[in-house]
Parts: structure tokens; sequence; C-alpha cells
């Protein structure tokens, strides 16, 4: 049975640091793409970052550029993602999401969200 | 950015009853390799968002037949054709274009 669990959610004060991570089973973890994608109390759904299957290559929104870095670790089957200088406007329900096929030209779609993990971001 | 809208924002539905959700982009989404890329997701109350239609058009596995995609380019819909009460939620259209995802702000679909 396919599975995506966050953990490492907290409250944390802005500025400070935290990581996510995110263990998948029951898939061959190391040959799907993996996103993160955030949700604000209350609000809609924000792209935040994804990462190549073989973890050659990222992509981030630009709200989180140069603060946030996304990674896998394909032998612990486990997705990260470590957040720097955090800010009160980070607060939120973070989600990984597997993606399936490749968007190079092919099928691709993001099929599988795990249950979520709260970030608080308060001084 | 690709830019994605919806309307209705909100929408009261009646059990039985058909509905429509209209998704806007502001760049086609149609690939030279034909492809659509537009999904769509159900966020119910509580829970994590579900895949209900990816590419514009396909049906996801386990997703009832009463829900449809139709659309090319900039503008796609998406169609209950007898709500039941376990639709309610929010539901959201994603491009899949560019890896830089972008979503649209998310209809809330509620009984009357």
């Amino acid at each position: 049975q396919m599975q995506l669990v966050e953990s490492g959610g907290s409250m944390v004060q802005p500025g400070r640091s935290l990581r996510l991570s995110c263990a998948a089973s029951g898939f061959t973890f190391r040959i799907f793409g993996m996103h993160w994608v955030r949700q604000a109390p209350g609000k809609g759904l924000e792209w935040v970052a994804f990462v190549w299957h073989d973890g050659s290559n990222e992509d981030y929104a630009d709200s989180v550029k140069g603060r946030f870095s996304i990674s896998r670790d394909n032998a612990r089957n486990t997705l990260y993602l470590q957040m720097n200088s955090l800010r009160v406007e980070d607060t939120a329900v973070y989600y990984c999401a597997r993606e399936v096929g490749s968007c190079s030209g092919g099928v691709c779609y993001v099929d599988y969200w795990g249950p979520g993990t709260l970030v608080t971001v308060s001084s | 950015e690709i830019v994605m809208t919806q309307s209705p924002l909100s929408l009261p539905v009646t059990p039985g009853e058909p509905a429509s959700i209209s998704c806007k982009s502001s760049q086609s989404l149609l690939h030279e390799n034909a492809y659509n890329y537009l999904d769509w997701y159900l966020q119910k109350p509580g829970q994590s968002p579900q895949l209900l239609i990816y590419l514009g058009s396909n049906r996801a596995s386990g997703v009832p037949d009463r829900f449809s995609g139709s659309g090319s380019g900039t503008d796609f819909t998406l169609k209950i054709s007898s709500v039941e009460a376990e639709d309610v939620g929010v539901y959201y259209c994603m491009q899949s274009l560019q890896t830089s995802r972008t979503f649209g702000p998310g209809t809330k679909v509620e009984i009357k």
C-alpha cells in the first residue's frame, strides 16, 4: 500500500530553520519526481519545490528561492525540505506529493499526496 | 508564471443535479504533443488533495464516472453529472506545463 508521511513540522521563531521529511513506502520511490506543496491556514494550494527522480535537478517557487532546499535520499526512500530564514508567511501545512511520468513532453501528473505536516512561524 | 483562474469561487449544489466549474489559464496549456497539461483536484474537508482528472480529460483511477474534464488551450471545465453529498469540498485546477506549478484559487462546493 502506497504511503507518503510527512514529519518535522513544529512552531519556530522567524529567522530560524526547520527540516521537513517525507517518508515514502509501497512504491519504487527512486523513479518518481517529488513535489512539496503548501497551504496556509484557510487558504489555497501553493507549489513550493520539485526534485527530479534522481535528485539531479530542482526547481523552486520564487517565494522560497534561496531560502528553501529540496533534496532526497533514494536509499532511504525519503524526501526532504530544508527551510532556512523562515518568515511568518511560511506558516502552512506542507504536503509532499508524487509525480507520475515525465512532463518533458510526455504523460505526467501528481497523483498522490501525503497528509501534511504543520509549520507555524511565530514570535 | 502561468496564472490560473477559476469560476465560480463558491458553488452551492443540490444533490442529483449537475455542476460545472470553469478554469482558465493565462497561456495555452496545449503542448505540441497534443496533451493539455491541466489537472483537477478535490480537497475534501480535513483531507489532503486527491487527483480527479489529469491531462485535461483523463479520469484518475477510482474516480467515479460522474466526473469529467474537458477543454483545451486556455479554457477548461470540470463537470459533475449528478452531485452526491460526498462531493463537497474545494476543487482546484493546476497547470503542469511548467515545472513551477500553479493552482487556481479553488472552488468551494457545498450542498444547498
